[in-house]
């Protein structure tokens, strides 16, 4: 299964806080992200927390980590039309071998917004 | 940030034939990343490609149906050989960020959908 998880959809009305959930199982995880994926478009780095910390805000953008319960989330306040998007959840894990790390990836939450 | 651009956009091909995908960066970058996208499903990572050494495979991914060349620091190729309709997703390269201080910031391309019939 995905070491890392999201639910798949999410509707939200404009104007309303939208809220964005994912679990992820490695609990060494120094870095978790949130990445924005639009219609055509590469994915985009949106916003990210370090371990050591419960809660970033960037503007509209809220992260909260619980890292005991090993579960990240994303709101986005006053959501527009402009954010409908796909929002992934990602974690980087460190290689035990000489390469670099990667980034491990939910399956990306879908999020339509409505007028 | 970099810029990165792919082609094909998009394909179809016919199942038993290959498709090389180009990924072209506006900046030098030491290492590229490979990703497959399948419908529904997350990004999972190829391999990842220096300049001047083979590409390095993740499990499940090998050489013979993913071959991968890095000819310069700013080019990369990704073939997808033999195709069956289970070759059929969203393939994105990325770099990490020059000078990123964060691992895992990385910059992707806009993808090459292919579809295998």
């Amino acid at each position: 299964g995905e070491d890392v998880e999201q639910s798949l959809f999410l509707s939200v009305r404009e104007g309303d806080s939208s809220v964005i959930n994912c679990t992820y199982t490695d609990s060494s995880s120094t870095y978790l992200y949130w990445y924005k994926q639009e219609p055509g478009a590469g994915l985009q780095l949106l916003t990210y927390i370090f371990s050591n910390m419960d809660m970033k805000q960037d503007q509209r953008l809220t992260v909260l980590l619980n890292k005991k319960d090993k579960h990240l989330s994303l709101r986005i306040a006053d959501t527009q039309t402009g954010d409908s998007a796909i929002y992934f959840c990602a974690e980087f894990k460190f290689m035990t071998t000489d390469s670099w790390g990667k980034l491990q990836f939910g399956a990306g939450t879908q999020v339509v917004v409505t007028p | 940030s970099a810029v990165i651009s792919q082609k094909p956009s998009r394909d179809i091909c016919q199942r038993g034939t290959s498709l090389t995908i180009q990924c072209q960066v506006d900046s030098q970058v030491t290492m590229m990343f490979w990703y497959r996208q399948q419908p529904g499903q997350s990004l999972t990572l190829i391999a990842t490609a220096n300049q001047g050494s083979e590409a390095t495979y993740e499990s499940g991914f090998v050489i013979d149906k993913f071959p991968i060349s890095r000819p310069n620091l700013t080019f990369s190729t990704l073939t997808v050989s033999n195709m069956s309709p289970e070759d059929s997703s969203i393939y994105l390269c990325s770099v990490p960020r020059t000078g990123a201080t964060l691992l895992g910031e990385q910059f992707f391309g806009p993808g090459t959908r292919l579809t295998v019939l």
